[in-house]
């Protein structure tokens, strides 16, 4: 079952302007982490927040956790051509060890 | 430094056939291995996952078998392919955790497989 769910499924922004991305998720977390996936290629890893953390910065990158409401956001500043990906959350459920991910969203930056 | 690698890149298989995908991790010991499925457009299923030699948890109930023969090699197998199983296939690893779970996974390049 896909324990983080992004929205919007599609955004699409001029570069230069900024890129929001959520998740939603069903249960306690440990953490939660984001994912950035080109097109036919494998997911790497952008960054990963803990469940005690708030926020957190990197580069152009900002993420947000909100436990109360169960969701995070992804916000990518000053956006690139080069941005244009799908970018999913992914968390890890209790001791059970899987990774399991949100459906994605597909942001494509036009230059 | 570690590495995955999985293979092959890309597999057309006629239905009925058998399937083997295989994943190995190098520069790590006792990883948490994944297989995941990703639809075309669509977010990661997953599908298996193994904190150990010979131990695999199912997630979802399919035509897929997985087995970890090796600490580090993992792989997804098929007796007989059906079209429901084409898609983007992913093999990823994560550090076996130490206390929090505080640990990103590392991805393969995946396996596009075709069944016809």
């Amino acid at each position: 079952s896909q324990q983080g769910e992004e929205d919007p499924q599609a955004l699409s922004i001029q570069e230069g302007e900024n890129a929001t991305m959520n998740c939603s998720y069903k249960t306690s977390i440990n953490n939660l982490q984001w994912y950035r996936q080109n097109s036919g290629r494998g997911l790497v890893h952008l960054i990963l927040i803990r469940s005690n953390e708030r926020e957190k910065h990197s580069g152009r990158l900002r993420v947000t956790l909100d436990t109360s409401k169960k969701s995070s956001s992804l916000l990518i500043t000053a956006s690139r051509a080069a941005d244009t990906a799908s970018y999913f959350c992914a968390k890890i459920a209790g001791s059970a060890r899987q990774l399991t991910f949100g459906s994605g969203t597909q942001l494509t930056v036009l230059p | 430094s570690q590495t995955i690698h999985q293979w092959p890149a890309t597999l057309v298989q006629p239905v009925g056939s058998p399937l083997s995908l295989e994943c190995t991790v190098e520069g790590t010991s006792n990883p948490n291995l994944y297989w995941y499925r990703q639809a075309a457009g669509r977010g990661l299923q997953l599908l298996f996952y193994s904190v150990g030699i010979g131990q695999i948890s199912s997630e979802v109930p399919q035509n897929l078998s997985a087995s970890r023969p090796q600490d580090r090699q993992f792989i997804l197998s098929s007796k007989k392919l059906l079209l429901s199983d084409s898609g983007f296939y992913l093999c990823a690893w994560a550090p076996r955790p130490q206390g929090q779970l505080n640990t990103e996974a590392f991805f393969g390049q995946g396996t596009r497989l075709t069944v016809v």
